[in-house]
């Protein structure tokens, strides 16, 4: 099992550029999670979709972020345009729909993103 | 208030000490409730779940205080791979998107 694969692993970008992260859900998994940590404020939700629906976008900083998920095993998370503050390490994760609130998610090895 | 307040730390502790990190939480409706760890520039993954009766798996016990809504994490025989940081987890309800995750507590286990 290949797990959540993310690209790219690493991104270095200058002020005002567009940014695209990229996500690959485990095969069989509802949900997806975008994640966004930083020192200053831990791991922060920014939107979930499940079954390619978007169900909570109410993280997302502003409109300057945006996330769609064409299909069960794609997503992507975009930044136009980027600042500085965006610096961060952005995870994808997945889970599957089960009983209850016990449901595991499954990161992927996030996107290190610098925006100079 | 913060909704899950942990220790940032770091607890620096010697190879075979017990450790314990507590974690409180702000939402009384929360759900469901999670110990994950983070290896440095790694990813979360989910170390075990914690359950009302409370549970443990090899070293690691986990244990829950609804009342005072407040979450434990008890690690024996410390190894010098326990060092990490440790994310409490909680799910406020409602769907399985509503996890909020703690700032982490770091340990650092020392031959």
């Amino acid at each position: 099992d290949a797990g959540v694969i993310q690209s790219p692993r690493h991104e270095v970008t200058e002020m005002g550029q567009e940014v695209t992260l990229r996500c690959k859900p485990i095969s069989g998994h509802d949900y997806l999670f975008w994640y966004r940590q930083t020192m200053m404020r831990g791991l922060e939700l920014l939107i979930y979709f499940n079954n390619n629906v978007p169900i909570d976008d109410s993280g997302m900083p502003e409109d300057r972020f945006s996330a769609k998920m064409p299909n069960a095993s794609f997503s992507t998370l975009k930044i136009q345009p980027s600042e500085p503050r965006d610096s961060a390490v952005y995870f994808c994760a997945s889970s599957f729909d089960g009983v209850g609130f016990y449901n595991e998610q499954f990161f992927g090895p996030g996107t290190r993103l610098t925006v100079l | 208030r913060k909704e899950v307040e942990q220790d940032p730390g770091p607890f620096n502790v010697p190879e075979g000490a017990t450790v314990a990190f507590n974690c409180t939480y702000s939402n009384s409706a929360s759900q469901s409730f999670f110990w994950y760890r983070q290896d440095c520039r790694k990813e979360p993954k989910l170390l075990m779940s914690v359950y009302s009766s409370g549970n443990e798996d090899g070293r690691f016990t986990a244990q829950l205080n609804r009342a005072s809504q407040y979450i434990s994490l008890l690690i024996r025989d410390s190894k010098l791979s326990d060092s990490a940081t440790y994310l409490c987890v909680v799910n406020i309800g409602g769907s399985q998107g509503n996890l909020i995750f703690g700032k982490g507590t770091k340990l650092s286990v020392k031959p």
